[in-house]
């Protein structure tokens, strides 16, 4: 079964520092990978799909790759700002796009400090 | 292009009771996925409606059941209800199958289910 991992699970940086989030799964047999972005309490917001044919997808400040062999996904933000502070959530798709399941992680909850 | 729906917002509940949740889709999609949140976890898929038939189902017992109605939206019901199914229910929409669906998934705000 596919497990999915996030690392860390809380990070702290000051505003304006660039940081990275790590994402690992088990199975490389996937679809695609997509990042969300999860606010207290709130619903889920896409914020990069990458198909597994793809290396990165870049939105802004905010920049995915992905290396399928070793299982691995990073999520690049740049500059980050008090308005990144939220939970962020890598999900993989096993199978063809009409597939049924997402497979998520727990998340990295990012705090960005004033 | 209006974005996924989902009533109600927040809702309580006891234990044995039942519970419809609703959602409508993204405009142009035409698959429903419902997925369970606990707090502090990722979602959990719970099924999948494609055409208004479940195509696909996560490790959840009979009583979590679906419909998916012409329009496209749905609805998640969960009957005897009990403590643990206290979580927030994700309901995504997607276009489903074809050579430009993408896969990817837009999630409406959910519904706070607690169970007392």
């Amino acid at each position: 079964k596919q497990e999915v991992t996030q690392i860390p699970a809380a990070l702290s940086v000051p505003e304006g520092e660039n940081l990275v989030l790590n994402c690992s799964f088990t199975d490389s047999a996937i679809y695609n990978l997509q990042w969300f972005r999860q606010d207290p309490g709130k619903g889920l917001t896409s914020l990069l799909l990458i198909q597994s044919s793809q290396r990165e997808q870049t939105s802004g400040r905010l920049n995915a790759s992905l290396d399928k062999s070793s299982g691995r996904s990073t999520l690049y933000i740049a500059a980050s700002q008090p308005g990144d502070s939220a939970t962020y959530l890598c999900a993989v798709r096993e199978g063809g796009a009409g597939a049924n399941n997402l497979f998520f992680g727990t998340g990295t909850r990012l705090t960005v400090i004033p | 292009e209006t974005g996924v729906t989902q009533s109600p917002t927040h809702l309580i509940k006891t234990r044995g009771q039942q519970v419809t949740l609703r959602c409508s889709s993204q405009s142009g999609h035409n698959t429903v996925s419902w997925y369970q949140q606990a707090l502090g976890q990722g979602p959990q898929f719970i099924f999948q409606y494609y055409r208004e038939e479940e195509n696909g189902r996560g490790n959840f017992p009979p009583r979590f059941s679906g419909l998916q109605f012409p329009n496209y939206s749905s609805e998640l019901n969960v009957n005897a209800l009990e403590l643990d199914d206290s979580a927030l229910y994700l309901c995504a929409s997607s276009k489903g199958q074809g050579p430009t669906n993408t896969g990817e998934l837009f999630f409406g705000e959910g519904s706070r289910l607690t169970v007392l």
